[in-house]
């Protein structure tokens, strides 16, 4: 079965400090996605980034990064220099390949993040 | 471009009433999807539509709810009769599906209070 852990249920941080949001994921399909979403307060959850299992490259966009490890099955999510404009909860997602589609995304329970002025 | 568009943004109804909610998807998005969240949760996906055809909804408690995507474009999700159970956020996303790429984008959603 596939799942998602977001072990951190929220953080807070003052403005301009770094903060790394973890998450491990469980599959046994060998093809598979990763994904980031922030839902700011206006409730629309907004796509960050996609990732296939074969691309272990960190990315970087930005203020943003992302941190692929298979071996530890992490997909962390860094904000370098935040800003109170980064004040969301945000989510790590996976979905499988099933016959050369995706299958669903299974979301996890989210981070709520919480930039202080 | 325009996004994913749902209306309302709000809703409060007595239990055991019925209620629906729509969706807009994206031009040109042939895959549609109608999430529950629940709060302080991630979205629980209820069903999928690939244009007219609904193509996964074993979430779906099919007892009280429906859903329609009449024409493969809009989209509409019923509940009836609502349940105190039922107050949630409902997230409608689309995407375009092919061979290698799947990225759904989301709806505003909508805010069900059933009193």
């Amino acid at each position: 079965a596939q799942k998602v852990t977001q072990a951190q249920t929220e953080i807070s941080v003052v403005e301009k400090e770094d903060v790394t949001l973890d998450c491990v994921y469980e599959t046994r399909d060998t093809t598979y996605y990763l994904f980031w979403y922030k839902q700011p307060p206006s409730g629309e959850l907004v796509f960050l980034i996609r990732r296939n299992s074969f691309d272990e490259q960190n990315e970087i966009s930005g203020r943003y990064s992302w941190n692929f490890q298979k071996s530890t099955s992490s997909f962390n999510f860094t904000i370098t220099a935040s800003q109170v404009v980064d004040s969301a909860v945000y989510f790590c997602a996976l979905s499988g390949r099933v016959g050369g589609r995706d299958d669903k995304i299974i979301f996890g329970k989210g981070t709520r993040l919480h930039i202080l002025p | 471009e325009a996004g994913v568009v749902q209306s309302p943004r709000y809703k409060i109804i007595e239990k055991k009433q019925p209620v629906a909610f729509w969706c807009n998807p994206i031009s040109g998005h042939n895959t549609l999807y109608w999430y529950l969240q629940n709060l302080g949760q991630g979205p629980e996906l209820l069903i999928r539509y690939e244009n007219e055809e609904a193509v996964d909804d074993s979430q779906l408690p099919k007892d009280r709810f429906s859903a329609e995507r009449l024409k493969g474009v809009d989209s509409t999700l019923k509940i009836q009769p609502a349940e105190l159970g039922d107050s949630a956020v409902y997230l409608c996303a689309s995407s375009f599906r092919d061979t290698v790429s799947d990225t759904q984008y989301f709806g505003p959603g909508t805010r069900l209070t059933v009193l």
